[in-house]
């Protein structure tokens, strides 16, 4: 058992709005990654946060941002939503530093349904 | 760029059979290479991982996989398939010098095992 959780299980939105994705580290974890899986895909790297900076970003747009807090807990927030944007989103926490040999752990997921 | 192919998106075996997953990556310096596995509903779980000890890397539930820096390779092995292997299971490297945590991913194998 990991010990990262998200949340919604499930999230159907429609084109153009607002959407936040939470995750919850494992206790002790300073690293948070997020990834985008589309169906049938491998998962996309969006971006790292490390102590509540961002520690790296993948070529995803500006629309795309996150939040790391003190207490182990994440956001992802994409803005102006569009169908393309229909993914699993998964988040994942390391405990180190966000290093290349880190093993990152992942949560089970949030499938965003964009129509 | 850094890149990783896995050859065959779908893989069927029988049950206590050998299973071979294969995955090759692109890069001119030799990455640190991953495998994940994600069962239905679930996130990903590591397998096993290379970070340039042994070239042979032992992994959980009887996997393991072998770095061929000639063949540019790191394909997945399991003397004998059991039922609960059946899942996708994910190639992934790292930058040796990526300090932001960056999985890249390949497209994914799913394996069945037949009864």
């Amino acid at each position: 058992e990991t010990g990262v959780t998200q949340s919604p299980t499930h999230l159907i939105k429609t084109r153009g709005q607002q959407v936040t994705l939470r995750c919850s580290s494992q206790s002790g974890h300073n690293t948070v990654s997020w990834y985008q899986q589309a169906l049938g895909q491998g998962p996309q790297f969006i971006f790292q946060y490390y102590r509540e900076e961002e520690n790296g970003r993948g070529n995803f747009p500006p629309r795309f941002s996150g939040l790391q807090f003190p207490n182990y807990s994440s956001e992802l927030n994409v803005n102006a939503l569009e169908l393309d944007d229909s993914a699993l989103y998964l988040c994942a926490s390391s405990l180190g530093s966000g290093g290349p040999t880190d093993t990152q752990y992942f949560g089970p997921g949030t499938r965003l349904t964009v129509l | 760029a850094q890149s990783v192919t896995q050859l065959g998106s779908h893989v069927s075996v029988s049950e206590g059979a050998l299973v071979l997953l294969r995955c090759n990556y692109s890069s001119s310096v030799p990455p640190y290479l991953f495998w994940y596995v994600q069962y239905p509903n679930q996130g990903l779980q590591l397998l096993l991982k290379y970070t340039s000890a042994a070239t042979l890397v032992k992994g959980i539930n009887g996997f393991e996989a072998e770095f061929k820096k000639s063949e540019t390779s790191f394909h997945l092995t399991k003397p004998s398939a059991h039922m609960s292997d059946a899942a996708e299971y994910f190639c992934a490297v790292s930058d040796r010098a990526n300090q932001g945590g960056k999985l890249i991913f390949g497209q994914g194998t799913e394996l069945s095992v037949k009864p």
